[in-house]
């Protein structure tokens, strides 16, 4: 079965630094999904790619996404404390089924 | 506009009790979606439900485990003699239809701790 899995595992970044994750996955999609989970809490919804687009934008979020390589990358500019979380992939291969990557841990120290 | 609500947020129970966990999809939602997180991991597949319906239950275990979605309520995820290994957070999502290409909302999770 597909399973999102994001690299790297944690990043630690300085306020109004980039920050960059990658998600691999290993069969065809329909979509991936993006999500922000904080420490104890529930997920929210960021972006969602469809398979036949390759980048979307959303405030400060940037994600793309290679279905060649099987890959997308989320990007966040200028980072903030508040984006401190952890971060998941999710990949949707038209069943209805999110298949959750384990996630990535980015802090962002003030 | 009321997002996807959960309840209880934090559930105890001893070894061989009940769990009932419930969920509210968002309005205008009829598709629930339930999942697990362990701790340090990403959520995993449990149960897909629409109203009076299981659609898709590949992700739950065999024995101890149900989830119903009846016409009038909320979704219930029940665990019957719960064990150690089911302590984890329990995710409900829910959608406005199925399909590719529709996002998933989730709630803010039961934390079940089994003691």
């Amino acid at each position: 079965s597909q399973q999102g899995e994001e690299d790297p595992q944690a990043l630690s970044i300085q306020e109004g630094e980039n920050a960059t994750m990658n998600c691999s996955y290993k069969t065809s999609i329909n979509n991936l999904q993006w999500y922000r989970q904080n420490s104890g809490r529930g997920l929210v919804h960021l972006i969602l790619i469809r398979s036949n687009e390759r980048e979307k934008h959303s405030g400060r979020l940037r994600v793309t996404l290679d279905t060649s390589k099987k890959s997308s990358s989320l990007l966040i500019t200028a980072s903030r404390a508040a984006d401190t979380a952890s971060y998941f992939c999710a990949t949707d291969g038209g069943n209805n089924r999110l298949a959750f990557g384990k996630g990535n841990q980015v802090v962002v120290i003030p | 506009n009321a997002g996807v609500m959960q309840n209880p947020r934090h559930l105890v129970r001893r070894r061989g009790q009940e769990a009932r966990l419930r969920c509210s999809p968002m309005k205008g939602h009829s598709h629930v979606y339930w999942y697990r997180q362990l701790p340090e991991e990403g959520l995993k597949f449990m149960v897909y439900l629409q109203k009076e319906n299981i659609i898709d239950e590949s992700g739950m275990p065999k024995e101890r485990f149900s989830a119903e979605f009846p016409k009038e309520g909320p979704s219930i995820l029940r665990i019957q003699q719960v064990v150690r290994g089911d302590s984890a957070a329990y995710f409900c999502a829910s959608s406005s239809t199925s399909g590719a290409n529709y996002e998933q909302y989730f709630g803010p999770g039961t934390r079940l701790t089994v003691t």
